[in-house]
């Protein structure tokens, strides 16, 4: 049982730049969000997903994509890499939304 | 709008002293509050969480919050920390009827314990 599990742990881009992000989940959790964590802000909502098919808006999604074809899978695309995405990104699953939340290890993204 | 303020950004405690963490949140409506630890270069863990009941809880490592509605606080104790205590410490709120949404953090207080 892996968890939540996030590649890369470590990229650099260029400006411009596009990539996609991945997570993966293997406890059937219907609920997935990806936060990213700057110093002294906390973690902030990006995007998140109530299901298969289903994907909203957090508080700071302008510059990012998600889509969520299956249960397991939550991949977050940066459309167009600019510096302030320089962050480190987490996705989350829970059973549902007011529930824990089980967080990957992050991926550590730099943006020059 | 829901949101959380940690007040205490960064402490610094010697070994054996008590701890207490301000977290305070504002939303009008019923909530559902936690508490997360960052150990260095790991992810959030869980720590307590708090939906109804007993406003006093206890979570693991001898961590325990208190629950105050009149307040809108959840304050996070630990009566003797440890040197491997040292991590960033979260509070996060969620509100029960705020549509889909998943949780509001609060900024970190980053916690360093001497030994």
């Amino acid at each position: 049982n892996a968890g939540v599990t996030q590649t890369p742990k470590f990229q650099v881009l260029k400006t411009g730049q596009s990539m996609t992000l991945q997570c993966a989940q293997d406890m059937n959790h219907e609920y997935m969000s990806w936060y990213r964590q700057d110093p002294g802000m906390g973690l902030r909502l990006i995007h998140y997903s109530v299901g298969a098919g289903i994907t909203d808006q957090g508080e700071v999604p302008n510059g990012y994509n998600v889509s969520r074809s299956t249960t397991e899978d939550f991949p977050l695309r940066l459309l167009s890499a600019a510096p302030s995405q320089t962050s480190v990104y987490f996705c989350a699953s829970s059973t549902r939304r007011n529930q824990p939340q089980h967080f990957g290890d992050g991926t550590r993204l730099s943006i020059l | 709008a829901q949101s959380v303020s940690q007040h205490n950004h960064h402490v610094i405690l010697s070994e054996a002293a008590s701890l207490e963490l301000g977290c305070n949140y504002s939303y009008g409506g019923t909530v559902n509050l936690f508490w997360y630890v960052q150990y260095p270069g790991q992810h959030l863990q869980l720590l307590l969480k708090y939906f109804s009941g007993d406003p006093l809880v206890k979570g693991i490592k001898g961590f325990e919050a208190e629950f105050i509605k009149s307040k809108f606080s959840f304050n996070l104790r630990k009566p003797s920390v440890q040197w491997s205590d040292t991590a960033e410490y979260f509070c996060a709120v969620n509100g029960r009827d705020t549509g889909r949404r998943a949780l509001t953090f609060g900024s970190g207080t980053r916690l360093q314990v001497q030994p």
